[in-house]
């Protein structure tokens, strides 16, 4: 069974700072990765992905593959209350297949 | 939307009617998903499509049935609704065939009682 696993959290965090989610898989194939964010009754919308070890930026967005320890991460710099919502790990299992984690919950306090 | 819309948007039906959800895409996409998404279990893979008349399972199809008659309309039916496919239903397209972004609908809400 491909997994991918991510605490449900909340993970709270001040507004201005860093926020940090994690994710871990389980399927050694998987080539790349998907950070999606979810508001409360949206649909999910893509933030990045990333298929290199290291880190990739987007604006205020990094994310970071360490394909050694099977571990992705999204680092959310100057959070934003705006930033709260739902945030869903993915890992493309092959065949254009994606196999979700069931999300980190953010709450970002003003 | 990513140019992709789904009907209905919400949906309540007796256990045991037929209900088929439709995805509509604009942009002529090759790859086209059907997930749900209940509380503790994420978003699952129902079934998929990678053209006109080719599908295939995802890990939760048992229930459903899916069809692709026409590059931009992918339907899912529920055959003999159950209560355990009360949930949200997402439709998805991929617009990059390299990266396998993955680009979602606004989501069906089928609640069976």
């Amino acid at each position: 069974q491909k997994e991918v696993e991510q605490n449900s959290g909340p993970l709270s965090v001040p507004e201005g700072a860093i926020a940090s989610l994690n994710c871990t898989y389980s399927d050694r194939g998987s080539q790349s990765f998907f950070w999606y964010r979810q508001y409360s009754g949206k649909s999910p919308e893509l933030i990045m992905f990333i298929y290199s070890n290291g880190d990739k930026e987007d604006g205020r967005f990094t994310a970071q593959l360490n394909k050694a320890s099977q571990y992705v991460s999204l680092l959310i710099r100057d959070s934003q209350p705006s930033d709260s919502a739902t945030y869903l790990c993915a890992s493309n299992t092959g065949f254009q297949k994606l196999v979700f984690g069931t999300g980190t919950r953010l709450l970002v306090s003003p | 939307d990513a140019g992709i819309t789904q009907s209905p948007r919400h949906k309540v039906t007796e256990t045991g009617t037929p209900v088929t959800l439709r995805c509509h895409q604009t942009e002529n996409h090759r790859y086209m998903y059907w997930y749900r998404q209940d509380p503790g279990h994420g978003l699952r893979l129902i079934h998929y499509s990678y053209g006109v008349k080719d599908t295939d399972k995802g890990e939760v199809s048992d229930g459903y049935s899916v069809s692709r008659s026409k590059t931009e309309d992918f339907l899912l039916t529920l055959e003999s609704a159950t209560s355990s496919q009360t949930s949200v239903y997402f439709c998805a397209i991929i617009r990059d065939s390299y990266s396998y972004e993955q680009y979602f609908g606004p989501g069906t809400r089928l609640t069976v009682t």
